[in-house]
């Protein structure tokens, strides 16, 4: 597609459900990275893949977080067992190093409510 | 250590006045790029503009208008005439080639142009 697409656009959930969150990052984009926006804040950082290389798992902030990103493009953060704070809105950017060219493009997120 | 700060939380302008957003970053790379986006209140960040550290020359496009300064480590964003489609929160962010490709993200500056 032409750009960075997440889905669901809205997930609500039960506290201690699991959820998956999908992105799919612009076509040929080696990189892409997850972060975590909670209501009027900044971006925090989650997870970010390159290539084939070992994912940067630093910004992950329980072990209750993964990621995995198939075949260098579909990435799927889960999160288990969720909780209240876990309520944010999940962001996904993928970005094509080339060059000095290095910005990333995001995808409109997913709203996700724990209830 | 790689920071960037947007001390102005938020902004409120008079359509058609002009205003300046501040970032301020710290890093120790040689080689940076220094970035602005946009996020308006649909939630989707939209990339505005990329600047290389061994670049300084300003630029404008349109209404905007970016002041990179290596002197005083800031990347200050103006907007002319600022228009109420203007009112988002926007983001400066700091990528340095020698921090694994991760990029690092001010809070964010919340500005209001009222009609």
């Amino acid at each position: 597609g032409a750009g960075v697409s997440q889905s669901p656009s809205n997930k609500v959930t039960e506290k201690g459900k699991d959820v998956e969150l999908r992105c799919d990052p612009i076509s040929g984009h080696t990189a892409l990275y997850w972060y975590r926006q909670s209501l009027g804040q900044g971006l925090e950082f989650l997870i970010y893949f390159q290539g084939n290389s070992a994912p940067d798992k630093s910004g992950l902030p329980s072990d209750r977080f993964s990621a995995e990103r198939t075949g260098g493009s579909v990435s799927t953060l889960t999160i288990q067992r969720t909780q209240q704070e876990d309520s944010a809105v999940y962001l996904c950017a993928s970005t094509l190093f080339a060059g000095e060219r290095r910005e990333q493009f995001f995808g409109p997120g997913t709203r996700l409510t724990v209830l | 250590a790689q920071k960037v700060t947007q001390a102005q939380t938020e902004i409120s302008v008079v359509e058609k006045e002009d205003v300046t957003l501040d970032c301020v970053y710290e890093t120790r790379d040689t080689t940076y790029y220094l970035f602005w986006y946009k996020q308006p209140p649909s939630g989707e960040l939209v990339f505005l503009i990329r600047r290389n550290s061994f670049d300084e020359q300003n630029e404008i496009s349109g209404r905007y208008s970016w002041n990179f300064q290596k002197s005083t480590s800031s990347f200050n964003f103006t907007i002319t005439a600022s228009q109420v489609v203007d009112s988002a929160v926007y983001f400066c962010a700091l990528s340095g080639t020698n921090t694994g490709n991760q990029f690092y993200f001010g809070t964010g500056t919340s500005l209001t142009v009222i009609p």
